[in-house]
């Protein structure tokens, strides 16, 4: 079974831009939870999606933001970057339908704001 | 909200002998779940264990065992026989028995020395 997917690897941005990440879960899975590591801050949480609607959010900012597609796929997205939104977005699947819920993570995206 | 603190931001351990890894949490909830997962370099996140707070007896898996001490809100993780693939940065995570959101410890980066 293959395991959470999470592209691109790498992004280079300026201030001002946005940009969008891309995360698919592990087949089945319907929950996709997305978390912000910085070093020294571990990871925060940013939100998760289930069955295409958004059940949790952190405490971020409106600039993030975040959608799951019928297929379970989620993307992130996140405007008007800052220099502190430089960070590794982990993006992490669950089966999101019982209390024994077990987070499969992404090899996360690398983002760099310049 | 939980908090989770690790205090050890790096630890070192010889090949072969044994480790052990700090965490606190503060929550007023009864009933909840706590993990330890593994960060190696190639950033993606994998669950070293799981402990149930309802369970008293602690978790096993291998090398790898936990001290639960719920009065005291502790969840040590200890690593036995120490191996060269155990050098990672480990993080300590909470989670409610009801919801989806993980809370993270700031992370111990550990060094196997051989």
């Amino acid at each position: 079974k293959a395991g959470v997917t999470q592209t691109p690897r790498y992004l280079i941005k300026t201030r001002g831009q946005q940009v969008t990440l891309s995360c698919s879960p592990i087949s089945g899975h319907r929950s996709v939870s997305w978390y912000q590591q910085t070093p020294g801050q571990g990871l925060q949480f940013l939100f998760e999606y289930f069955s295409e609607t958004q059940r949790n959010k952190g405490n971020f900012p409106g600039r993030f933001s975040g959608r799951q597609f019928s297929n379970s796929r989620s993307e992130m997205n996140v405007s008007t970057l800052e220099l502190g939104d430089s960070a590794l977005y982990l993006c992490a699947s669950s089966l999101g339908s019982g209390q024994d819920e077990k987070l499969f993570f992404g090899s996360g995206t690398q983002l760099s704001v310049l | 909200a939980q908090t989770v603190t690790q205090s050890q931001p790096e630890m070192s351990v010889q090949e072969a002998e044994t480790v052990t890894l700090s965490c606190t949490y503060d929550t007023s909830e009864s009933d909840y779940y706590l993990f330890w997962y593994k960060q190696p370099p190639s950033r993606q996140m994998i669950l070293v264990i799981r402990q149930e707070a309802y369970k008293q007896q602690n978790a096993t898996e291998n090398r790898f065992s936990v001290n639960f001490q719920k009065a005291a809100k502790s969840f040590s993780l200890k690593i036995s026989d120490s191996q060269l693939g155990d050098a990672a940065m480990y993080f300590c995570a909470y989670r409610s028995r009801i919801g989806n959101q993980f809370y993270f410890g700031t992370g111990t980066s550990l060094t196997v020395i051989p």
